[in-house]
C-alpha cells in the first residue's frame, strides 16, 4: 500500500454547510491530487498541489478550495456544500516515476 | 490535447476466457502509460505501467505493451477469473503533474 489515508470515509451533510475532507500521506511525496468520481464522468481532477502552500486548479474546481500546510496533509474544503457535490472523492499522490497512488476514497452525500 | 480512449464496456466473459480491453492514446512527446483497477467500494490500484515504447508491463497475469506506432496500450489476460471482475482504467502521464484517465471499462466474469 502507498501509505495514503482519507478521512472521513463516509459523510452525510446538508446543503449549505461547510465540509472538509482530509488526505494524509506517509510517503513524503511532493505532488498530491483531489479527484471526484461520478457515474458517467469517470475521474475528474478538482485541485492538485506541487508542494507546501503550492496548489493549482483542475478541471472542476468551482465550489472547492484546498490547503497544504504540511507535506503530508492535503485538505479539500467545500465552502457551502450543494447536492451536485454528492460524489466519491479520491486523493492521490504521485511518485518520482509519474505513477499515481490512490487513497480509499470518501463517499460524500449532500442532502 | 493529450487524451485516452478505451472501450466503454461493459464486458462480460466466462471464467477462463481471454480478455482484451483496448486503449489508444493521443499525446505529444513520450508519455508514460498505466492501467489501474478499481474493485467495488475501493480506490484505484495500479495494475501495471510502461514508461517507453515497446515496454511491456505485467502483473497478476495481466499484460500490456506500449506500442508507439499504433498509439495503443491494450490490456490482456489469458484466463480471467471471477475475482477479476472490476472496472479497469487506462491512463496517461506526461510533463510532471499532467495525468489523464480513460472513462473506465467494467468487466464482469461469470463462473
Amino acid at each position: 500500500d502507498a501509505g495514503i489515508t482519507q478521512s472521513p470515509r463516509h459523510k452525510v451533510t446538508e446543503t449549505g454547510t461547510p465540509v472538509t475532507l482530509r488526505c494524509h500521506q506517509t510517503e513524503n511525496h511532493r505532488y498530491m491530487y483531489w479527484y471526484r468520481q461520478d457515474p458517467g464522468h469517470g475521474l475528474r481532477l478538482i485541485h492538485y498541489s506541487y508542494g507546501v502552500k503550492d496548489t493549482d486548479k483542475g478541471e472542476v474546481s468551482d465550489g472547492y478550495s484546498v490547503s497544504r500546510s504540511k507535506t503530508e496533509d492535503f485538505l479539500l474544503t467545500l465552502e457551502s456544500a450543494t447536492s451536485s457535490q454528492t460524489s466519491v472523492y479520491f486523493c492521490a499522490i504521485r511518485d518520482n516515476t509519474d505513477t499515481q497512488y490512490f487513497g480509499p476514497g470518501t463517499r460524500l452525500t449532500v442532502l | 490535447g493529450n487524451s485516452v480512449t478505451q472501450m466503454e464496456g461493459p464486458v462480460t466473459l466466462s471464467e477462463e476466457a481471454f480478455l482484451t480491453i483496448n486503449c489508444t492514446y493521443t499525446a505529444t512527446g513520450y508519455p508514460s502509460l498505466f492501467w489501474y483497477v478499481q474493485y467495488p467500494g475501493e480506490g484505484l490500484q495500479l495494475l501495471l505501467k510502461a514508461t517507453k515504447a515497446d515496454d511491456k508491463g505485467s502483473n497478476k497475469g495481466f499484460e500490456a505493451t506500449y506500442r508507439k506506432e499504433t498509439t495503443s496500450f491494450h490490456l490482456e489476460k489469458g484466463s480471467v477469473q471471477v475475482s477479476d471482475s472490476a472496472v479497469y482504467f487506462c491512463a496517461l502521464a506526461w510533463g510532471g503533474q499532467n495525468f489523464v484517465f480513460g472513462p473506465g471499462t467494467r468487466l464482469s466474469v461469470l463462473p
